[in-house]
């Protein structure tokens, strides 16, 4: 297996603009997470989903974020419109029961 | 509620001394713990992990940790550090009864080796 694979890897883009972030979680995986990581928060969990469900949303910062997941293999984060306070790094998590979460590479976002 | 604390930001070990970054947690019932490593610009990686069974967990790159139930701990360990595993370390919590899998996580204790 792959593992997780997140894309973009870099994403560079102007305040306003919407932003896209994809992930593939490893198959058979049931739960999947989205993070945030910043040098002043730290490691954020923004929602995750199990079983293509999301379950908790509280961590999402406000309503210009959004998540999906249509299937079992894949999931999005959006962001609409970015602003400069959202550059981070924005990490993506898959685990089943019976495992440690495997992360993705990341997608470092810079809104300039 | 359930928590995880990492008391020091930041340890500091010679190259060749013992190393240790502690964790404890709070669960309401059976606690699956896992550390993770994150290098420099990099995703996170498992380390290791304790489900059941042996107390003594052995895990990747020469580390280890050890859970201690009476003091709600799972410190990790390495009997002898190198430079290159300097990084940041994460510990995790999840709930045995959580049926969403939701991780709790410490904020992370930047381990520094010195040459």
């Amino acid at each position: 297996d792959a593992g997780v694979i997140q894309s973009p890897r870099h994403e560079v883009t102007e305040m306003g603009q919407e932003v896209t972030l994809r992930c593939k979680p490893i198959s058979g995986h049931n739960s999947l997470f989205w993070y945030r990581q910043t040098m002043m928060r730290g490691l954020e969990l923004l929602i995750y989903f199990n079983n293509n469900v999301p379950i908790d949303d509280s961590g999402m910062p406000e309503d210009r974020f959004s998540a999906k997941m249509p299937n079992a293999s894949f999931s999005t984060l959006k962001i609409q419109p970015s602003e400069p306070r959202d550059s981070a790094v924005y990490f993506c998590a898959s685990t089943r029961s019976d495992t440690e979460a495997f992360f993705g590479q990341g997608t470092r976002l810079t809104v300039v | 509620a359930q928590s995880v604390a990492q008391p020091e930001d930041q340890v500091n070990v010679a190259e060749g001394n013992p190393l240790t970054v502690k964790c404890t947690y709070s669960v309401s019932g059976n606690p699956y713990l896992f550390w993770y490593v994150q290098y420099p610009n990099r995703g996170l990686q498992f380390l290791l992990k304790y489900i059941t069974g042996d107390n003594l967990v052995k895990g990747s790159y020469g580390f280890e940790a050890e859970f201690n139930k009476s003091q709600t701990s799972f410190h990790l360990k390495k009997p002898s550090a190198l430079v290159s595993d300097s990084a940041l370390y994460f510990c995790a919590v999840r709930d045995f009864m959580d049926s969403n899998y939701q991780l709790i996580w410490g904020a992370g204790t930047k381990l520094i080796i010195k040459p």
